[in-house]
């Protein structure tokens, strides 16, 4: 089974500054990849996902980018940061082609101050 | 248009009470259901999924859900709630082959000792 692992668990930036959360993937290879955020109270929202090294889709036009320089590396970067970025931040992946449903890391949980 | 109902926000039940918590989809293509949930500040866990056949699936930690394809509903089911069960239940969709899952928007169970 996969595993994700997602840092830091908590995050407190000032606006303006730079951003880069990273999510590693284990027990899998190929994977399909995701970035959700959750703000405050709300439900998921899809970023970005990729299907490969290199391929981002982008679902949401903001501020924050992603990349996949690894095929089990996913990293969510902004260049500067808004107030309206916080949230909980979230990492997903799923078999490709399998469609046996996401599994997710455990989050981080980034406050823009 | 592809979504996902999940019409009670918030739910409120007394442990060892029985739990449904309701999922309502429009999709155009034959449907893969998912229930994921959440613990407070935690990512999202895979409860169970419905592809194919029975309608009536069982899942991790005692919860099941049944497909009515009539209805268009995936309503996920507990015989006999705990207070570890306290947490937000998300629902989704997706179909063979697809990219993206459409989530539903949460619903938040309390239980009452």
């Amino acid at each position: 089974s996969q595993t994700i692992h997602q840092w830091p668990a908590t995050l407190v930036q000032p606006v303006g500054s730079p951003l880069s959360l990273e999510c590693t993937v284990e027990g899998t290879s190929n994977p399909n990849l995701y970035w959700y955020r959750q703000a405050a109270g709300r439900g998921l929202q899809l970023l970005f996902y990729s299907v490969g090294i290199g391929q981002i889709s982008s679902e949401v036009p903001q501020n924050l980018s992603a990349s996949r320089p690894q095929d089990r590396q996913f990293i969510l970067s902004s260049k500067k940061l808004l107030l309206s970025d916080s949230g909980f931040y979230l990492c997903a992946s799923e078999d490709r082609g399998k469609n046996y449903g996401y599994t997710f890391g455990s989050g981080t949980r980034l406050t823009v101050v | 248009a592809q979504s996902v109902t999940q019409p009670d926000i918030h739910i409120t039940v007394s442990e060892g009470a029985s739990l449904e918590l309701r999922c309502n989809y429009s999709y155009g293509a034959t449907p893969y259901l998912f229930w994921y949930v959440q613990s407070p500040g935690q990512g999202l866990q895979l409860l169970l999924k419905y592809f194919s056949g029975d309608t009536l699936v069982q899942g991790i930690k005692g919860f099941e859900a049944e497909f009515k394809r009539s209805q268009s509903s995936f309503n996920l089911r507990k015989p006999s709630v705990h207070w570890s069960d306290a947490a937000e239940y998300f629902c989704a969709v997706g179909a063979r082959g697809t990219y993206k899952y459409i989530f539903g928007t949460g619903t938040r169970l309390k239980v009452l000792a």
